[in-house]
């Protein structure tokens, strides 16, 4: 079963810190892989997306690093606000089937002022 | 644009009744998918539909039943409710198809408790 490993699951980062977040992939047919944010009582939002054809994209303060070989794709938050207290998914769409996303575990992050 | 809009937000059902979970949405997307989400689980998908009157299982149908006769609306029904079924419910929209780069968008989501 394809799978998408999420790590950590909780994570706690100071004001202007750099937070991480880890996702591993297990099959190659994955061609997408978008980050969705959802806040408290909210539905998720796609926040940022790369494909595997470029090893880097940046928006803004967040940016996904991508390593086709080892098969993972992390998400950092440079310059980390108490506004990006939320959890965060990754995800990885199946080919040529309606769309459909595999998702992460999801990681809460707790931005202190 | 109200995007995906869900109905209830909140519900409280007892084992064995049933309900339906209402979702629409207005950005005319084919592709529909509901979702629950637990937990440290992430979100898994239960049923979806790439257009009116198609539907297929996802990774966790057991327990649920959808339909889909408009583009709009996508209901998910819970037929004897179960505690294993407590959990919040997201329904989804996106232009998907071929090209697997388009958003999902959701909506706030039903959360479900049944004691």
């Amino acid at each position: 079963q394809q799978q998408v490993k999420q790590s950590p699951q909780s994570l706690i980062v100071q004001k202007g810190g750099i937070s991480i977040i880890n996702c591993a992939y297990e099959n190659t047919a994955f061609d997408y892989f978008p980050w969705y944010q959802q806040f408290p009582g909210k539905g998720p939002a796609l926040l940022i997306a790369i494909r595997p054809d470029v090893s880097e994209k940046k928006e803004g303060r967040f940016t996904i690093s991508f390593n086709k070989s080892a098969k993972q794709f992390s998400l950092h938050i440079m310059d980390s606000q108490p506004g990006d207290s939320a959890t965060y998914f990754c995800a990885a769409p199946l080919y040529n089937q309606g769309g459909k996303l595999i998702f992460g575990q999801g990681t809460e992050l707790s931005v202190k002022p | 644009n109200a995007g995906v809009t869900q109905t209830p937000k909140f519900r409280i059902l007892k084992i064995g009744q049933s309900m339906t979970l209402q979702c629409t949405q207005d950005m005319n997307h084919n592709y529909m998918y509901w979702y629950r989400q637990d937990p440290g689980m992430g979100l898994k998908l239960i049923y979806y539909s790439v257009g009116a009157g198609i539907t297929d299982k996802g990774e966790v149908p057991n327990g649920y039943n959808v339909s889909r006769s408009t583009t709009e609306d996508f209901p998910l029904r819970l037929e004897l409710a179960a505690p294993s079924q407590t959990s919040v419910y997201f329904c989804a929209s996106s232009q998907a198809g071929i090209y697997s780069n388009q958003p999902q968008h959701f909506g706030d989501g039903t959360r479900l408790s049944i004691l």
